[in-house]
């Protein structure tokens, strides 16, 4: 049983196109996260829900958007796809949010590539 | 502001050799936990290990421990008895009050035969 899947895990797309990746969690946790790995590794956070409420919302283009529809569910949908956000995107889960304690349990990752 | 920096791009180490990861960090509130994540050339992050700041005692997990230093601010992961199956990426990361990991820069771990 896969805790936290992501869907696709493969996506290239031309510029300009609209896309989404799709991230589920059978863990039963109330957080969810999605952060961004670049090309030089590094990883950010990019959004982040607690019981379907935005609680992280970093400067990221407004042409991302996530959505919640329940618990278990976080999509990223991403508009006017740029050669810039060809990435790693990490959906993460924990149980709760704002402790320091708390573990994250990450997806395999979408690599998306925009050509 | 909270900063994790992890100073050594890459290192090799020899098998069965055991091999020290470099995290120090900064942050001005008390409460804090740090972790360290693998992700091995298939791309997926694998909790390794975690110590919280208020922790007595260094963990451990199996080959994996972690020297945390709280005057200096360091949490340096050991592997022991390396294997090849180690050779990934290595994340030092951080979580305080707030609400996400703050990821170091990573370090690349080769182990040779």
């Amino acid at each position: 049983d896969t805790a936290v899947s992501q869907t696709p895990k493969y996506l290239v797309t031309q510029m300009e196109n609209d896309k989404s990746i799709k991230c589920e969690q059978n863990l039963g946790h109330d957080t969810m996260y999605w952060y961004k790995q670049d090309s030089k590794k590094f990883l950010k956070i990019m959004f982040s829900y607690n019981n379907k409420e935005l609680i992280i919302n970093e400067t990221v283009p407004n042409r991302f958007s996530p959505k919640s529809p329940d618990k278990a569910h976080l999509n990223l949908h991403i508009n006017s796809l740029e050669l810039g956000d060809s990435a790693v995107y990490f959906c993460a889960s924990s149980q709760g949010a704002g402790g320091y304690v708390i573990e994250q349990f990450f997806g395999p990752g979408t690599r998306l590539t925009v050509l | 502001a909270q900063k994790i920096t992890q100073t050594q791009p890459g290192m090799f180490v020899q098998e069965k050799e055991a091999v020290t990861l470099d995290c120090t960090y900064d942050t001005s509130d008390p409460s804090y936990g740090l972790f360290w994540y693998k992700q091995p050339s298939s791309g997926e992050m694998i909790f390794l290990i975690y110590q919280g700041s208020y922790d007595q005692q260094n963990a451990t997990e199996g080959r994996y421990s972690l020297n945390f230093q709280k005057a200096r601010k360091s949490a340096n992961l050991v592997i022991s008895a390396s294997q090849l199956g180690d050779s990934a990426m290595y994340f030092c990361a951080m979580k305080n009050s707030g609400y996400a990991l703050n990821f170091g820069k990573g370090t690349s771990l080769l182990v040779t035969p």
